[in-house]
């Protein structure tokens, strides 16, 4: 069956651009993460879904970061205003549901601010 | 603060000799604990895990190890293959909000060489 998939795959931005990551998780599963890896360190979390609800954006670096989940499957993950410091790889994480631990990654998005 | 640390950035092994990756922890409310591998331009991908009421959890080539009381754990893979050279992530799930939160270290990168 098909996995998580993500795109764009890599995106170049100038900075002071507005960007939009889209994520389509497995079919079905309820749970959604969204992580942000920076070079040469480990998925760190921003926020997640459960369905359409977003009830946990704790990890999210400051406001110029919104996600969003609107029918409770696609999400997309928006940075207003990119900086710099926003350049790293974006990951979407799926799983079943709220008490399963497994959770499945997508390839990422690239994001690079020039 | 890092609550998961892989102290290891790198490793190198023979192939078929085995492979020992680390992982410490400091939150002893840490009840799951995952490897993920890693693959250039590719998302994470689940392991195997391990329950915080067990010390070893095998799986074909690959055991995963805990040790409560020095809150570590480490992955064996024996016997090492070139296929097996990837980033290993170790994880973490606080379950918290009434779902699952994964805390990830930076991950070590495996090289298998002939």
């Amino acid at each position: 069956g098909a996995g998580v998939s993500q795109s764009p795959r890599y995106k170049v931005a100038k900075r002071g651009q507005d960007v939009a990551l889209r994520c389509d998780p497995i079919s079905g599963h309820v749970s959604l993460f969204w992580y942000q890896q920076a070079l040469g360190q480990g998925p760190e979390f921003l926020t997640y879904f459960q369905n359409e609800a977003q009830l946990d954006k704790s990890g999210l670096p400051s406001d110029r970061f919104f996600a969003e989940r609107p029918e409770g499957s696609v999400s997309t993950l928006k940075i207003q205003r990119t900086q710099q410091e926003d350049s790293a790889v974006y990951l979407c994480a799926s799983s079943l549901g709220p008490g399963t631990y497994e959770q499945y990654f997508g390839p990422g998005t690239r994001l690079t601010v020039t | 603060d890092q609550q998961v640390k892989q102290n290891s950035p790198s490793l190198s092994v023979q192939e078929g000799r085995i492979s020992i990756l680390n992982c410490d922890y400091t939150n002893s409310m840490f009840d799951y604990f995952l490897w993920y591998k890693k693959y250039p331009a590719e998302g994470p991908t689940f392991l195997i895990s391990i329950s915080s009421i067990k010390d070893k959890n095998e799986d074909g080539r690959f055991t995963v190890f805990l040790n409560k009381s020095a809150k570590h754990l480490s992955l064996h893979i024996v016997p090492s293959q070139p296929g097996d050279s990837a980033v290993y992530f170790c994880a973490a799930r606080a379950f918290s909000g009434g779902y699952n939160k994964l805390i990830f270290g930076a991950g070590t990168r495996l090289a298998v060489h002939p």
